[in-house]
């Protein structure tokens, strides 16, 4: 099987932009869809983007999602940092047999 | 819109079994897969397997195979996860995470904490 790594934690201020990457340790990248979560503490997680750049609606057009082959990763970029974006993100996707994986998450702290 | 109400927190004594259920609403419950996720305290998301009500076969992340067991009841829109032979690192909050008309893990329930502890 294979593994979603993400960094542990970033931090940015208010109004800036920040990236969180996920990088795939086998297999390609854009075979398999990538989705994003965010779980703010005590609440279940809630979709960001799917599809690996599609935005739910009711989703800010500040978070945006992408893929790169030549590092086998998927981003989350989110623009315009607010106070309300703190929370953990995680990376997700699924393998040929249908199995999922997530990433480790990330923490995103905006001070 | 599909709600996703799970079943109440448990204790569990080590090397029992314990049963999660997941009562779906406002969906079409058959046809899309029903996730299980598990949270251990502090820690990040872990998926743990999966299944399509009306295929009726699930799909078991490596490290849980033969420990967990999925399951549906198409007449009452539920999902049940089995967790057998509990240790104290099975202390969790367990999430079923419906996928939806357009993307996986679309619908998640509440969360129902399981604590293994003699």
């Amino acid at each position: 099987n294979f593994m979603l790594t993400q960094p542990h934690s970033v931090s940015e201020s208010p109004g800036k932009t920040v990236t969180i990457s996920c990088t795939r340790s086998s297999g390609d990248i854009a075979t398999y869809y990538v989705q994003w979560f965010q779980q703010r503490p005590g609440s279940s997680p809630t979709t960001v983007i799917y599809e690996d750049n599609q935005r739910p609606s009711g989703v800010p057009d500040r978070f945006s999602g992408s893929i790169d082959s030549s590092s086998n990763s998927a981003s989350l970029t989110i623009s315009g940092l607010k106070t309300e974006d703190e929370a953990d993100y995680y990376c997700q996707s699924f393998d040929s047999t249908n199995r999922g994986v997530f990433g480790g998450g990330t923490k995103l702290t905006v001070l | 819109q599909v709600q996703l109400v799970q079943s109440g927190a448990e204790v569990k004594k080590p090397g029992s079994s314990v049963t999660v259920s997941c009562k779906a609403s406002g969906g079409t419950f058959s046809r899309l897969a029903m996730n299980w996720v598990r949270q251990a305290p502090g820690q990040g998301l872990e998926w743990m397997g999966g299944i399509i009500p009306i295929f009726g076969t699930a799909n078991y992340a490596q490290k849980f195979q033969g420990r967990v067991t999925i399951t549906t009841d198409e007449s009452t829109s539920t999902a049940y996860m089995e967790l057998s032979s509990l240790r104290s690192e099975d202390t969790a909050v367990y999430y079923c995470a419906s996928d939806g008309a357009q993307w996986p893990l679309e619908h998640w329930g509440q969360g129902t904490l399981v604590t293994v502890s003699s």
